[in-house]
């Protein structure tokens, strides 16, 4: 089976820019997470989807948003884009089948995005 | 909020030793343990989890030991080798379908 694969690898964008990231998780998979990983800190969680639907949204202001469509992929977007937003983006599929929490989460090689 | 250390931030060590490390949390309200190997310019690489107060998980010179009660788990590596070197993450999983990291240990196996 493919792993999760995420695009674009990198990205460079300038303050106030907005940006759509993609996630597609592995085949079968019904559950996408987003985590955001900046200098000195751990993974932050973003938001989940199951089936279409957000069950979680982190901690994080309206301008991160995310979607996922029908086919279980999942992209998220970032609006009005600030230099703090730097970071390296994470997707992770789990199956989906059981306890999210003691459910495996695979995950993808990220997106490093650059604001300038 | 639960809050996940792990400890110590960085170790270096020699081909051959054994080394372990620690992920502590407040003994509440979660699911799971995870733990996770990252190598560098690689994707987090699931290595196991964990559910059960006593738990404990091998995967070839790979293993950890959960206790609940305490708050901790311990991840060990037998006879470390240079390929060993990643950082090394947990994470808790809660009832609200997220995980929450530690901001992991840095292992560098020295040849």
């Amino acid at each position: 089976k493919a792993g999760v694969t995420q695009t674009p690898r990198y990205l460079i964008k300038t303050r106030g820019q907005q940006v759509t990231l993609s996630c597609s998780p592995i085949s079968g998979h019904r559950s996408v997470s987003w985590y955001q990983q900046t200098p000195g800190q751990g993974l932050q969680f973003l938001f989940e989807y199951f089936s279409e639907t957000q069950r979680n949204k982190g901690n994080f202001p309206g301008r991160f948003s995310g979607r996922q469509f029908s086919n279980s992929r999942s992209e998220m977007n970032v609006s009005t884009l600030e230099l703090g937003d730097s970071a390296l983006y994470l997707c992770a599929s789990g199956a989906g089948q059981g306890f999210f929490s003691q459910e495996t989460q695979y995950f993808g090689p990220g997106t490093r995005l650059l604001v300038l | 909020i639960l809050n996940v250390e792990q400890s110590p931030q960085s170790l270096h060590v020699q081909e051959g030793d054994s080394t372990n490390f620690t992920c502590s949390f407040p003994s509440s309200n979660f699911y799971a343990l995870h733990w996770y190997r990252w190598e560098t310019a690689k994707s987090p690489e699931a290595l196991f989890v964990m559910t059960l107060n006593g738990d404990e998980k091998k995967k070839g010179r790979i293993s950890a030991t959960l206790n609940t009660k305490e708050g901790y788990s311990y991840l060990y590596i037998k006879g470390s080798q240079p390929e060993d070197s990643a950082t090394y993450l947990c994470a808790l999983g809660d009832s609200s379908y997220k995980l929450i990291f530690g901001s992991g240990t840095r292992l560098l196996v020295r040849p």
